[in-house]
């Protein structure tokens, strides 16, 4: 089992550009959230996408949006980069039973830098 | 809001020494918590969850409810536990993790 497969590992993007990052979960997991993770800081929850829809939102502006296929895979679709949207985006897999999450898995994320 | 705080960036430790990485949390009700690892040049991974009172490599961490603290802790270092920790919180019934910004464990050999 690969786990959490992101692709692509790196990625450079101009400002004002569009960026989209992938995500293909663990078997058996249907769950999958995003996090980003700026230099030094521990990971900030983006959203999470279950069945399709975004389930929950942090506190992040509308430029950021994802979508989920029936395959359980993700994307996470930045717009109008900033530079400051330079960071490490992680993807998180899960497996839900009613309320009850067994718990992430991480992948090892795609390396954003906006110049 | 929640809010994790891990007050040291980095933290070195003789190998057999005793280890303690400091955890408080701000939540006025039960929330979930974890100790998520990082060693080198690997994905971030889960060491272990309050709720499962687990052992995992010889490292434990009491949820103290009164000072809101899950501090993780081992009685004698390894050089493999040099890594990258990070405390996280999550609310039952809600899906966001929310991080400490992390503390890098270094074990003198």
């Amino acid at each position: 089992d690969a786990g959490v497969t992101q692709s692509p590992t790196h990625l450079i993007k101009t400002r004002g550009q569009q960026v989209t990052l992938r995500c293909s979960p663990k078997s058996g997991h249907d769950t999958v959230s995003w996090y980003q993770q700026a230099l030094g800081q521990g990971p900030q929850f983006i959203f999470q996408y279950y069945e399709e829809e975004e389930r929950q939102r942090g506190n992040f502006p509308d430029r950021f949006s994802g979508h989920q296929f029936p395959n359980y895979s993700s994307e996470l679709n930045v717009n109008a980069l900033l530079l400051g949207d330079s960071a490490l985006y992680l993807c998180a897999s899960s497996r839900q039973g009613g309320s009850k999450n067994y718990g992430y898995t991480f992948g090892s994320g795609t390396r954003l830098t906006v110049v | 809001a929640q809010r994790v705080t891990q007050p040291e960036k980095l933290l070195s430790v003789f190998k057999g020494a005793p280890v303690e990485l400091k955890c408080n949390y701000s939540y006025s009700g039960s929330p979930e918590l974890f100790w998520y690892v990082q060693y080198s040049r690997q994905r971030l991974q889960l060491l272990l969850r309050h709720i499962s009172r687990e052992s995992i490599k010889g490292f434990t961490a009491d949820l103290n409810k009164g000072e809101t603290s899950f501090h993780l802790k081992k009685p004698f270092a390894q050089e493999e536990d040099s890594a990258m920790y990070y405390c996280a919180l999550k609310l039952f019934g809600n899906e966001k993790l929310t991080f400490g910004t992390g503390t890098r464990l270094t074990i003198i050999p």
